[in-house]
């Protein structure tokens, strides 16, 4: 079985600090993992993915993710943020072991509020 | 734009009532998904559809029913309608059945039952 938690509901930063979304996962095989970001009164948008390789993965808008395999853990990180960034964040894995899921499982969601 | 359409963008209407709603993904993409999302369930996963089977179904109820057509655009039936049905509900497309495949997310249909 396959599964995601993001423990926070609501993260808080300033404007020009760096940001963390946190993510841990519980898969059986090697995870798919992805996140995503829904502005207000849109869809969700895809940010980035790791699937194999490189633990760092760069994706759309400055952010990026670190693939943590010991500690089942994919945080979405950015080095500064912006006002523009506040939105909510979705964490979601799929189990790319055989016979896993085609569908992948979603977190709660975590409201990111960039303060100016 | 994602690239994946959904009509219509709001819908209205009253208890026990049946909707359509419709989806078409992106161009290329043959992998449509359906989604309920509401403020107490999260993102909730319904029925998927690849190259017009159905492939896997998660919490959908027995009164929601899908379909995908050979042109790939799909629809939802929602009947017998109850209050609690009120939510967003989200189309996504994906190139592949599995593996590493990103989805793309229309824009949702907002069903409001009264």
């Amino acid at each position: 079985a396959q599964s995601v938690a993001q423990p926070e509901d609501q993260v808080n930063v300033a404007e020009g600090n760096p940001l963390t979304v946190k993510c841990t996962y519980s898969v059986s095989g090697n995870p798919y993992l992805f996140w995503y970001v829904q502005y207000p009164n849109r869809g969700l948008q895809f940010l980035l993915k790791y699937i194999t390789g490189d633990n760092l993965v760069k994706g759309s808008y400055g952010f990026e993710a670190e693939f943590n395999k010991s500690q089942t853990s994919f945080h979405l990180k950015k080095p500064s943020a912006l006002v523009s960034d506040s939105a909510l964040y979705f964490c979601a894995v799929r189990d790319g072991a055989s016979g896993g899921s085609y569908i992948p499982t979603f977190g709660r969601g975590t409201s990111l509020i960039v303060h100016p | 734009d994602s690239g994946v359409t959904q009509t219509p963008k709001h819908l209205i209407t009253a208890t026990g009532q049946r909707v359509t709603l419709r989806c078409s993904p992106r161009s290329g993409d043959l992998s449509v998904y359906w989604y309920q999302q509401s403020l107490d369930q999260g993102l909730q996963f319904l029925i998927q559809y690849y190259n017009g089977e159905e492939r896997a179904k998660g919490n959908i109820l027995e009164r929601f029913s899908a379909q995908q057509f050979p042109d790939l655009h799909s629809e939802l039936n929602l009947s017998s309608l109850e209050l609690g049905d009120s939510a967003l509900y989200f189309c996504a497309s994906s190139v592949g059945l599995a593996g590493g495949s990103e989805q793309y997310f229309g824009p949702g249909t907002r069903l409001t039952v009264t």
